[in-house]
């Protein structure tokens, strides 16, 4: 258990609606990141920060902005929610001491209507 | 750009056999690793593996990696339904931040 919670876990949200996604971990790790998980797609990411107020774009960012003001969260925020953006959201720290493997949230299952 | 590839992505086997999962990627990486997923759960870390040549195995599980053929496989020996899971390979990006690109998984099922 790398000490990683995704909050809301469930959200149902109207198009157009601001959304923003919490990850907090526990164990001060540097690098966080943010992907989305869509069937036939796999894992594709985001954005990903390598320290406080550190954040960079991943894959697929656009409509997708990130902030981290502290080490121990990341928050991933949808401007205007569009239907596309439907999708298992997961966070994942990288443990530096431990060959970098990534770790992964429980995830948040977000539906745009 | 990085690109990976697994297959195949759907994998259907009966209890008892053996058989392999193949992911291959297009760029020189330094770590290739292996996760599971249950369904509508996390991903779980499987494997890491890191130079060429290297075998990993953990139960009915062995990881292999080839770098100079950029290619990675996962063994699964005399099946059990246990092993029912989605299985994804994942390459780490060059140019730190320790990024990794996904293969679109392989969704393997273990009829009894």
């Amino acid at each position: 258990d790398a000490g990683i919670t995704q909050s809301p876990r469930h959200k149902v949200t109207e198009t157009g609606t601001p959304v923003t996604l919490r990850c907090h971990q526990t164990e001060n790790h540097r690098y966080m990141y943010w992907y989305r998980q869509d069937p036939g797609h796999g894992l594709r990411l985001i954005h990903y920060s390598y320290g406080v107020k550190d954040t960079d774009k991943g894959e697929v960012s656009d409509g997708y902005s990130v902030s981290r003001s502290k080490t121990e969260d990341f928050l991933l925020t949808l401007e205007s929610a569009t239907s596309s953006q439907t999708s298992v959201y997961f966070c994942a720290i990288s443990r530096a001491g431990q060959l970098y493997e990534q770790y992964f949230g429980p995830g948040t299952r977000l539906t745009v209507t | 750009e990085l690109k990976v590839e697994q297959n195949p992505l759907f994998l259907s086997m009966q209890e008892g056999k053996n058989y392999t999962i193949y992911c291959n990627y297009s760029t020189t990486s330094d770590r290739l690793y292996w996760y599971r997923q249950d369904p509508g759960k996390s991903l779980e870390s499987l494997f890491v593996l890191l130079s060429n040549g290297a075998v990993k195995q953990e139960g009915r599980l062995m990881a292999s990696l080839d770098t100079k053929a950029r290619l990675s496989t996962l063994h699964i020996t005399a099946a059990v339904h246990d092993l029912s899971a989605t299985y994804f390979c994942a390459v780490e990006a060059q140019g730190g931040s320790e990024k990794l690109v996904f293969g679109k998984g392989t969704k393997l099922t273990v009829n009894p």
